[in-house]
């Protein structure tokens, strides 16, 4: 299958300081991706959809000047977590759809990329 | 709005033994349904997916499911558990087959034991 992949896999970062985390869509283009957040035993939450030269569209809750997310081309998405702080620690993962005709393209998840914020 | 729940948190199944994990979801149109596997540290695969038709669906690894509209469930099973089979499981909803994102459940466990 397609494979998504997500760079760096384990960061730490001082408070206060920015993170940036890359999801690349390595053997087919993807026009959209989206970005996920996932706390220790929970569930994945959906931040944003990340759309291929256009503005991401956040999630209600999701501070978009806090999370920003940048989608220049069609195999990179990033997301920079600005100011970072101990409670956004958390498990960072990306999806990206592969596109074709309507209704077929499939979703492929990153490995995911853990921040740890001291 | 859309929701899925999984009542299981956690699940400890016997090497051999049969699996079946429950998902019920929230939405008010025909759904578009997924169960996703993670491995520690892992991103997400998909097990399987039901966009219409024959409501069991087959999916990698030995696994199906079966859609059940009139009890908004769509149930995961394996005859038979490996122990290669531990590891958190999602099922997760979506409104539409393109462009949209997943709305997921909280996960189940599955701890296999020999």
């Amino acid at each position: 299958g397609a494979v998504v992949s997500q760079h760096p896999s384990w960061v730490i970062c001082k408070s206060g300081t920015s993170v940036k985390i890359e999801c690349r869509s390595l053997d087919f283009q993807a026009t959209t991706m989206f970005w996920y957040r996932q706390f220790p035993k929970q569930s994945l939450m959906l931040m944003a959809t990340s759309n291929e030269g256009s503005k991401a569209t956040y999630e209600q809750g999701v501070e978009k000047d806090k999370f920003l997310i940048n989608h220049a081309s069609l195999t990179l998405s990033t997301l920079t977590v600005t100011s970072a702080h101990p409670e956004d620690s958390s498990f960072y993962i990306c999806s990206a759809r592969t596109s074709g005709r309507a209704g077929t393209g499939e979703l492929f998840f990153g490995e995911g990329s853990r921040l740890t914020v001291l | 709005a859309q929701s899925v729940t999984q009542p299981d948190i956690h699940i400890t199944v016997s090497e051999g033994a049969s699996l079946e994990l429950r998902c019920n979801y929230s939405y008010g149109a025909t759904p578009y349904l997924f169960w996703y596997v993670q491995s520690p540290g892992q991103g997400l695969q998909l097990l399987l997916k039901y966009f219409s038709g024959d409501t069991l669906v087959q999916g990698i690894k030995g696994f199906e499911a079966e859609f059940k509209r009139s009890q908004s469930s769509f149930n995961l099973r394996k005859p038979s558990v490996h122990w290669s089979d531990a590891a958190e499981y999602f099922c997760a909803v979506a409104t539409n087959q393109a462009g949209t994102a997943l709305i997921f459940g909280k996960g189940t466990t599955l701890s296999v034991s020999s």
